[in-house]
C-alpha cells in the first residue's frame, strides 16, 4: 500500500543550525509529495511541494527535492529559528487521487 | 475570513451524547475533506465531498460517523453516541477541485469525558 515514514522526534536545535527531516514514502506510480507544518494551536499550513521527480520545492528558506531513486523527501533548512519550532508533516497524493497520507510527523524544537 | 473557518474551536461532550462540527470552506472550493489526528492514529483521511456528493466514505470509522455538504460550501460532520475513542482533532480542508492544494482550518479539538 502507499505509505509515508518520516523521522521520528522530537529534533531539538540551536538556532541557526542546519535542519534535515526525513521522509521517505512508499507508492506505485508518481505521487506528488508535500511538507506541511502545524504550529502550536494551529491547523496544518502546505509548507511545499513537489509534483514529479527531481522537482525542488522551496518555501520560507525550506527545501525538498523529489528523488525517485531513493523515494525520498527530505525537508532540508540552512539556518532555523526558533519561530520555526513546530511539527512537520511529510505526505503523497497518489496521481488523480484526492486523498492525502501521511507521515506520523517530526517536532522541531529551536532553542534559542 | 479568506481560510477554512472550522467550529467549535473546542467541544467537550460526555461519552454518548452526539456531536456536530462544521467546516465552511475557502470560497469557490468545490472540494471539501475531513482529517482526523489522533494520538497513536496520526492524521487519517474520513471522507471527500465535490460539491455536495461524496464519492469516498471509506475513512469513516463507524456507522456512528456521518457528514453533509449542502449548497457545496458547508459541511457538518456528526459522531453519534461518541465514545472516549472518538477523542481527536478534526480537521477540515478545502481545494479548487481534486488535485489541487489541500488548505487546511485549524481543527476541532474534540474530547469525550
Amino acid at each position: 500500500g502507499n505509505s509515508v515514514t518520516q523521522m521520528e522526534g522530537p529534533v531539538t536545535l540551536s538556532e541557526e543550525a542546519f535542519l534535515t527531516i526525513n521522509c521517505t514514502y512508499t507508492a506505485t506510480g508518481y505521487p506528488s509529495l508535500f511538507w506541511y507544518v502545524q504550529y502550536p494551536g494551529e491547523g496544518l499550513q502546505l509548507l511545499l511541494k513537489a509534483t514529479k521527480a527531481d522537482d525542488k520545492g522551496s518555501n520560507k528558506g525550506f527545501e525538498a527535492t523529489y528523488r525517485k531513486e531513493t523515494t525520498s523527501f527530505h525537508l532540508e533548512k540552512g539556518s532555523v529559528q526558533v519561530s520555526d519550532s513546530a511539527v512537520y508533516f511529510c505526505a503523497l497524493r497518489k496521481d488523480s487521487s484526492y486523498k492525502l497520507i501521511f507521515g506520523s510527523g517530526t517536532r522541531l524544537l529551536v532553542r534559542p | 475570513g479568506a481560510g477554512v473557518s472550522q467550529s467549535p474551536s473546542n467541544k467537550v461532550t460526555e461519552k454518548g451524547k452526539d456531536v456536530e462540527l462544521r467546516c465552511d470552506p475557502i470560497s469557490g472550493h468545490t472540494a471539501l475533506y475531513w482529517y482526523r489526528q489522533s494520538l497513536g492514529q496520526g492524521l487519517e483521511f474520513l471522507i471527500y465531498f465535490q460539491g455536495n456528493s461524496a464519492p469516498d466514505k471509506s475513512g469513516l470509522p463507524s456507522d456512528r460517523f456521518s457528514a453533509e455538504r449542502t449548497g457545496g460550501s458547508v459541511s457538518t460532520l456528526t459522531i453519534q453516541r461518541t465514545q472516549q475513542e472518538d477523542s481527536a482533532v478534526y480537521l477540515c480542508a478545502s481545494s479548487f477541485g481534486q488535485g489541487q492544494p489541500q488548505h487546511f482550518g485549524d481543527g476541532t479539538r474534540l474530547s469525550i469525558l
